[in-house]
């Protein structure tokens, strides 16, 4: 099994410009989320998912889209990129919703806005 | 904000027992306690997870007293290799939130030779 796979690696965009940010899964996870981690610092909730068609905020939203049509992915959107979204962009899901499920989490993609 | 406390940063030496202390003072009675350890360029990778008393793998032990307001990480032997940042969560998205999803700043681990 692949696990957790992000797609790409690394990408640089300038300001203004949009992009999407790839994540599957093929563990048949309900949930799946999107962190972001700057440099230094722990990493942050943007979006969750808690099944298909369904999507909730964490805890820094702004500047961020999501969709989940199916189980397997779950797709971050970035729209009017800024340098504050320069960062590395971590996917992870879970089995269920429950504490003792762990995070199973991708490599990451490093953004860069200029 | 993260439910954890965790020191920001230990040093040790190769083949030493390295003990991580995170306090979780309003654990909840369903959470467990998780363990991830993330390496540079790379997603955090679980380590161990456990409910209460002590539980052991092949990688490490978690120890965690009565109260559970605590746990202690302890890795036997350390390498080089183990250098990373070690983070604490406690719980987990619990229906009303994803406040046990927040990752702190974690632990960032120096081993020595």
């Amino acid at each position: 099994n692949a696990g957790v796979t992000q797609t790409p690696k690394f990408r640089i965009l300038k300001i203004g410009q949009s992009m999407t940010l790839q994540c599957t899964q093929d563990m048949n996870h309900n949930y799946m989320y999107w962190y972001r981690q700057d440099p230094g610092m722990g990493l942050k909730l943007i979006y969750y998912s808690v099944g298909a068609g369904i999507t909730d905020k964490g805890e820094v939203p702004n500047g961020y889209n999501v969709s989940r049509s199916t189980t397997e992915d779950f797709p971050l959107r970035l729209e009017l990129a800024a340098p504050s979204q320069t960062s590395v962009y971590f996917c992870a899901s879970s089995y269920d919703q429950y504490s003792n499920s762990p995070l199973h989490f991708g490599n990451g993609t490093r953004l860069t806005v200029t | 904000l993260a439910k954890t406390t965790q020191p920001i940063s230990m040093d040790s030496y190769e083949g030493q027992e390295v003990n991580i202390t995170c306090s979780h003072n309003n654990i909840a009675t369903n959470d467990y306690i998780t363990w991830y350890q993330q390496f540079p360029s790379q997603g955090p990778r679980f380590i161990i997870q456990g409910y209460k008393t002590k539980v052991t793998n092949e990688v490490a032990s978690l120890f965690i007293p009565a109260d559970r307001k605590s746990s202690t990480l302890s890795l036997p032997r350390v390498s080089l290799s183990d250098t990373a940042v070690y983070y604490c969560l406690v719980g987990a998205y619990s229906g009303g939130g994803a406040d046990g999803l927040t990752f702190g700043k974690g632990t960032h681990l120096i081993i020595q030779p």
